[in-house]
């Protein structure tokens, strides 16, 4: 049973365009929020992560918003390159990583 | 360079072989864990070690086994192959299991024809 649900599955956005990933959960006890970033053939990087008692995030064009109170949390990649295309997990953690089934974000120049 | 490295990158093998993958992280990360990502690119945990103790173990065939002969390397051993344990498989590490990033090695792509 997958512990994080992400969407959409895929989006594409062009250069310059903010793409969205929206993530919900149901486990209250996670206490860390990650976001992970794969290029094919490539391992899963760690990209920004928050904790619950934050609601906002920020480094450099990329922004997690967490919303504790409705359990959801969303990655906001701001002035889309297309070097950011690349499949994004949300994730979480209460002693393991549980990820998001991933989003595959193309950025179209 | 300090990483996770895992070996081999890409294995094909026959139903029915046995095989191992190994793991070794330089980071001085006390737990190290192993993933495997399906076809669909779903990322499901299946084992985790810390300090060389087995902490957790999803609900995986008794045919993989994890051994950790120190707490820098983590291996992974397959007995009797199937076509349904095709998937590439990623080492991890982390400090703790508290809430703190994975570092991920870049995966072996298993392949059981």
């Amino acid at each position: 049973q997958q512990q994080v649900k992400q969407s959409p599955q895929s989006l594409i956005v062009q250069k310059g365009g903010i793409s969205i990933i929206n993530c919900a959960y149901e486990n209250t006890a996670f206490d860390y929020f990650p976001w992970y970033q794969q290029f094919p053939g490539k391992g899963p990087a760690l990209l920004i992560a928050i904790r619950p008692d934050v609601s906002e995030k920020k480094e450099g064009r990329f922004t997690i918003s967490f919303n504790k109170s409705a359990k959801q949390f969303s990655l906001h990649i701001m002035d889309s390159q297309p070097g950011d295309s690349a499949t994004y997990f949300c994730a979480a953690t209460e002693h393991k990583l549980s990820f998001g089934a991933g989003t595959t974000v193309t950025v179209r120049a | 360079d300090t990483a996770v490295s895992q070996t081999p990158k890409y294995l094909v093998t026959q139903m029915g072989n046995d095989k191992s993958i190994k793991c070794e992280q330089n980071l001085g990360h006390d737990t190290m864990y192993w993933y495997k990502q399906d076809s669909k690119k779903f990322l499901k945990i299946m084992f985790s070690y810390n300090n060389k103790e087995l902490i957790i173990n999803e609900t995986v065939p008794n045919r993989f086994s994890p051994k950790s002969p120190d707490k820098a390397h983590l291996n992974l051993h397959i007995n009797s192959l199937e076509l349904g344990d095709s998937a590439v498989y990623f080492c991890a590490s982390s400090q703790g299991t508290g809430p703190f990033g994975y570092t991920f090695g870049s995966g072996t792509r298993l392949t059981v024809v």
